[in-house]
């Protein structure tokens, strides 16, 4: 079974310009999360897809942030205009439903300058 | 937010048990205890989950309090390769896995 997989591992950009972010999950999950480390900080949740609805989306630092699941499958997460503060890494997690394990991805390092 | 307490580090002899705790008093009863762990330059790995009984699967054990304020995840023999930073977080069901991760704690492994 191949794992969850992001696009690109790594991302440098320049402040202001604009970034998209690819998840695909595992085949047959019907949850989707997105997650971020800031530089010093914790693991925060960003947001939840069931399918291609946002379950939740209380994690989303402000509208520069666009998350899209057309179709129930892969998920992209736009940063437009992209700041310093957006560095760090994000992740992506697919999961069958709720208590059961969530499956993460290696994650994209994106660094803003 | 559903929060739970974990030591900062921890270390262990390689081929040794290691029993890492974790409080969460303000667990609700629906709430499931999972451990992840997160090695270096990777993505958080899927540990073990629990309710209310003790569990065992191929990584490791977690046992859960009876009062449920508590658990361990139990790591039989430590190895090199299970250095990392270590997590517990309630799955506050039927919310789903949007995760409040805590920390953490990170487990060196000595040879």
């Amino acid at each position: 079974e191949a794992g969850v997989t992001q696009f690109p591992s790594h991302s440098v950009i320049e402040k202001g310009q604009t970034v998209t972010l690819r998840c695909d999950p595992i085949s047959g999950h019907d949850n989707l999360y997105w997650y971020r480390r800031v530089m010093g900080k914790e693991i925060k949740f960003l947001l939840h897809f069931v399918k291609e609805s946002k379950q939740d989306e209380s994690g989303m630092p402000n509208n520069r942030f666009l998350a899209e699941r057309t179709g129930g499958t892969y998920s992209t997460l736009k940063v437009q205009p992209a700041e310093l503060e957006d560095s760090g890494v994000y992740f992506c997690a697919s999961s069958r439903g709720s208590n059961t394990e969530a499956f993460f991805g290696q994650g994209t390092r994106l660094t803003v300058v | 937010d559903a929060k739970t307490t974990q030591p900062n580090s921890m270390e262990s002899n390689e081929e040794e048990p290691v029993h890492l705790p974790c409080n969460h008093s303000t667990i609700s009863g629906t709430d499931y205890i999972h451990w992840y762990r997160q090695l270096p330059s990777q993505g958080p790995e899927y540990v073990i989950h629990g309710l209310t009984s003790n569990v065992n699967n191929r990584m490791a054990s977690l046992a859960i309090a009876e009062d449920r304020k508590s658990s361990t995840l139990i790591l039989h023999r430590a190895t090199l390769r299970d250095a990392a930073v270590y997590y517990c977080i309630l799955d506050r069901v039927p919310y789903g896995q949007n995760f409040v991760f805590g920390p953490g704690t990170r487990l060196s492994v000595l040879p």
